[in-house]
């Protein structure tokens, strides 16, 4: 069965500090891999996917993320993080067949100290 | 933004109560989603549907049955609910289930006394 692993469940850093959420997945086909974020009180939002064109994507906000498929990793990362980043991150899996099903990490919680 | 719209946004039902969660997507897709989103654990995907055919029913319990009417509107009908359903269910849809991405409504938070 697929799975979604975030390895960190909640981060906290200050402003200007570099980011990097750990993202691995189990399955062996072709994917399309995506990263969702969820700020205080609002809904899921898109910030980034991939859909197995250049594994470097750039997202939203300053977001990008990288496709290891030796690795199975798509980890996120920003180089520069701001107080308003402060959220839920989540990273989805999605096999390249016609189900439309989504598998979801457990969700990473970052804290952007002022 | 309002792409995806879900009502009630809380709900608060007793065990023996039946009631229903309405979602509407403005975005022209064919594909609508159920998922469950519980205190510490991943979302779970419910059900799927695709030009309004249910394609996925991911082993959710019978006290939880979804309609779908048409391409726009889907429904979550809820009885005799237990109190561990408590949690909040979120709405998808996608422009089809194969390579469409995901928009999602802001959820309904669901209270099982």
């Amino acid at each position: 069965a697929q799975s979604v692993s975030q390895h960190n469940h909640h981060v906290i850093l200050s402003e200007a500090a570099s980011l990097e959420l750990g993202c691995n997945y189990s399955y062996g086909g072709t994917v399309n891999l995506f990263w969702y974020v969820q700020y205080p009180g609002q809904h899921l939002q898109l910030l980034l996917k991939y859909f197995s064109e250049d594994p470097l994507v750039k997202g939203i906000k300053g977001f990008e993320a990288e496709f290891i498929k030796s690795k199975f990793s798509f980890n996120l990362r920003k180089p520069s993080v701001q107080w308003s980043d402060t959220a839920e991150y989540f990273c989805a899996v999605k096999s390249s067949g016609n189900t439309g099903k989504l598998i979801f990490g457990q969700g990473t919680t970052l804290q952007v100290k002022p | 933004e309002t792409g995806v719209t879900q009502t009630p946004r809380h709900l608060v039902m007793g065990m023996t109560n039946k009631k229903s969660l309405k979602c509407e997507q403005h975005l022209g897709h064919n594909a609508m989603y159920w998922y469950k989103q519980s205190a510490k654990k991943p979302l779970e995907l419910m059900f799927v549907y695709n030009f309004k055919e249910q394609t996925e029913n991911n082993s959710v319990p019978s006290r939880f049955s979804p309609e779908c009417p048409n391409s726009s509107h889907l429904f979550l009908h809820l009885h005799t609910l237990q109190p561990e359903d408590s949690a909040l269910y979120l709405c998808a849809s996608s422009q089809d289930t194969g390579k469409g991405t995901q928009y999602f409504g802001p959820g309904t938070r669901l209270l099982v006394l």
